[in-house]
Parts: structure tokens; C-alpha cells; sequence
């Protein structure tokens, strides 16, 4: 198992301006996700973060507007760029554990811009 | 194309009663599925995945890949079963794709 913890739990940020979210592992993983849950609406991937190499994006999401870092194997930031009120949203950092799918999942960011 | 559904949003039982969250899924390869689920104000956790066919808090989920479907099943639910169910589907390259979610609510 892995236990995961995030910065900030919740912000409220003006459009234009950036957020960079913090997501700690309390052990070395190789896999971290971002997602995102927009309010009433299930998880989307934003991006694959493994150590060492570039995130991978996925589909409808790109590096300029969400840049990610993996400093280490315990550590990720997501910085949510030039917002806009369409990226008030919940967003995830999770972990791959055991070398399948299973996920473990970080409380949230509740991220809201006006 | 992968995809999840979860054509129930809201589903209401009295305590006691069967409950049954329905999930389909959709993908071309062997399908590695689970169901998530999220307690009020408690992050999200794994409740079971198909491979280990285990019984996780009184729920059971059996993979029917004639029907494309990974049901998650009940036989008496309890109020503390109210909660956010999500089914997802590993969908290669560690990708998980989940369902748009199905809130339990179980009345005393």
C-alpha cells in the first residue's frame, strides 16, 4: 500500500494566475497519475508521471497549460497554468502499486478560480 | 473504443435489501477491471479487483466477458454501504479508465 498526501487541500485562485499542486508518497513508487474531477463527473487522466523521463499526456491535455515534475520516486507537482473557471475542479494524484493497475489516491486538491 | 458505463447515477435501497451497481465495459484486449469506492469526505480507495476474486466487505463482482459486464453485487446492504462506487478498467500501458459513478444510498 502507499499513503499519499497533497498541497494545498483546496485553493481559490483568480483566472490568469497559476497553482502548483503537491503530491507526497510516504514510498518510492515508479507510477504517478494526475487526474481531474470536474464537479458531478467521474476521474479523467491528465497525465502519466514516471521518474526520470517527460509526463505522458493524455488526449485534450497539454505540458503548457499542465506541467508536471518528478524530481524523485516520492515526489510530483502539477501546476495548473493561466486559469480559467473551466479548471475549477478536484484534482488527484495517485500511484501504481504491485505492477498492475491498482491505485492508491491522494485526498485532492479542490481547486476553485473565479 | 475503451470505455465504462454506469448507466445508474443514484441508486436508493432499504437497509437489508440486495443491491446490484451495474457496470459494462468496452476494449479489445483481456480486461483487467475493479471498483473504486469513495466513503463522504474519504479519499478514494480500491474495494476489489476481478483477479482475486475476493469478497470485500460483503461485496462480490464477477467478470461476465460474454456480456462485457463486472457487476458489483450485495446480499443485504447497510447504511454504511451509502457511498460513490466507481468501476474502471485497466486499459493498458497502467492506464485506468473509470465509469462515470454510481452513489449508493441505503435508507434505514
Amino acid at each position: 500500500s502507499a499513503v499519499i498526501s497533497q498541497k494545498p487541500s483546496r485553493d481559490i485562485c483568480q483566472r490568469g494566475t497559476s497553482l502548483t499542486i503537491q503530491c507526497q508518497v510516504d514510498s518510492q513508487v515508479t507510477m504517478m497519475f494526475w487526474y481531474r474531477q470536474q464537479p458531478g463527473q467521474s476521474l479523467t487522466l491528465i497525465a502519466t508521471a514516471n521518474q526520470g523521463s517527460e509526463a505522458t499526456y493524455e488526449s485534450g491535455f497539454v505540458i503548457d497549460k499542465f506541467p508536471i515534475s518528478r524530481p524523485n520516486l516520492t515526489f510530483s507537482t502539477l501546476t495548473v497554468s493561466n486559469m480559467s473557471p473551466e479548471d475549477s475542479s478536484i484534482y488527484l494524484c495517485s500511484v501504481e502499486v504491485g505492477g498492475g493497475y491498482e491505485q492508491y489516491f491522494g485526498p485532492g486538491t479542490r481547486l476553485t478560480v473565479t | 473504443a475503451q470505455r465504462v458505463t454506469q448507466p445508474e447515477k443514484l441508486l436508493s435501497v432499504f437497509k437489508g435489501a440486495p443491491v446490484e451497481l451495474k457496470c459494462n465495459y468496452s476494449y479489445s484486449g483481456s480486461p483487467e477491471l475493479f471498483w473504486y469506492v469513495q466513503y463522504s469526505r474519504q479519499r478514494l480507495q480500491l474495494l476489489l479487483r476481478h483477479i482475486s476474486r475476493e469478497s470485500i466487505k460483503g461485496f462480490t463482482a464477477d467478470l461476465n466477458k460474454g456480456e462485457t459486464s463486472f457487476h458489483l453485487k450485495k446480499p443485504f446492504a447497510q447504511e454504511e454501504d451509502s457511498a460513490m462506487y466507481y468501476c474502471a478498467l485497466g486499459a493498458g500501458g497502467f492506464k485506468t479508465i473509470f465509469g462515470a459513478g454510481t452513489r449508493l444510498f441505503v435508507k434505514a
